[in-house]
């Protein structure tokens, strides 16, 4: 099946600081990728849309400023959270489509990254 | 955009009975449903897709159901066991949505030993 992994599974940093997540897909390309932020015992929001080549697309209220997002090649998105505060302490999970012979859209995550700021 | 709504948020079973949860959708034009089983701080595992052109898919305890016209769709896990209990989130693409998942709110599932 398709793997995704995500690096590093958890972080622990100070307020003001940056902090960047990769994300990979290791046994297919993904020209898409989304990360999603989950708060304790709450559903997966999607943040942003990771577009290989392109410019990210961000959500809603999400800062593209704050939540810088690139997607270096087809198995590698990064989300950076700059200028960290406390209330960016989330679970940050990254996905990738995998498609298939029907265009399926199956989706597959990462491990997620525990992110505490203190 | 597509809106999800699940229900239950929380479900206790025996084991060895039955469990269903339902979501609903929004958008007629959603045409792939997903649901998930999440444990503490793991990552969502697909358990069980079924699309729109389908109207049952079973995969051994596992089963989903989706009813177009109503636009709702549900997952049935019989003789459930310790080990089913997580969190259990369904969710719906909108065809065309750039393969964008818009999740439900997610059902805490304990099977009761």
């Amino acid at each position: 099946g398709a793997v995704v992994s995500q690096h590093p599974s958890w972080v622990i940093c100070k307020s003001g600081t940056s902090v960047k997540i990769e994300c990979r897909s290791l046994d297919f390309q993904a020209t898409t990728m989304f990360w999603y932020r989950q708060f304790p015992k709450q559903s997966l929001m999607l943040m942003a849309t990771s577009n290989e080549g392109s410019k990210a697309t961000y959500e809603q209220g999400v800062e593209k400023d704050k939540f810088l997002i690139n997607h270096a090649s087809l198995t590698l998105s990064t989300l950076t959270v700059t200028s960290a505060h406390p209330e960016d302490s989330s679970f940050y999970i990254c996905s990738a489509p995998l498609a298939g012979a029907v265009g399926t859209d199956t989706q597959y995550f990462g491990p997620g990254t525990r992110l505490t700021v203190l | 955009g597509e809106n999800v709504e699940q229900h239950p948020s929380t479900l206790s079973v025996q084991e060895g009975d039955s469990a269903v949860i339902k979501c609903t959708y929004s958008d007629s034009a959603s045409n792939y449903f997903p649901w998930y089983k999440q444990e503490l701080g793991k990552r969502p595992q697909l358990i069980i897709d079924i699309r729109s052109n389908v109207g049952e898919k079973k995969d051994q305890r596992i089963a989903v159901t989706l009813n177009k016209t109503a636009k709702h769709f549900s997952l049935h896990i019989t003789e459930t066991q310790p080990e089913d209990s997580a969190v259990y989130f369904c969710a719906a693409l909108l065809s065309g949505s750039a393969r964008q998942l818009t999740f439900g709110s997610g059902t805490q599932l304990t099977v009761l030993p």
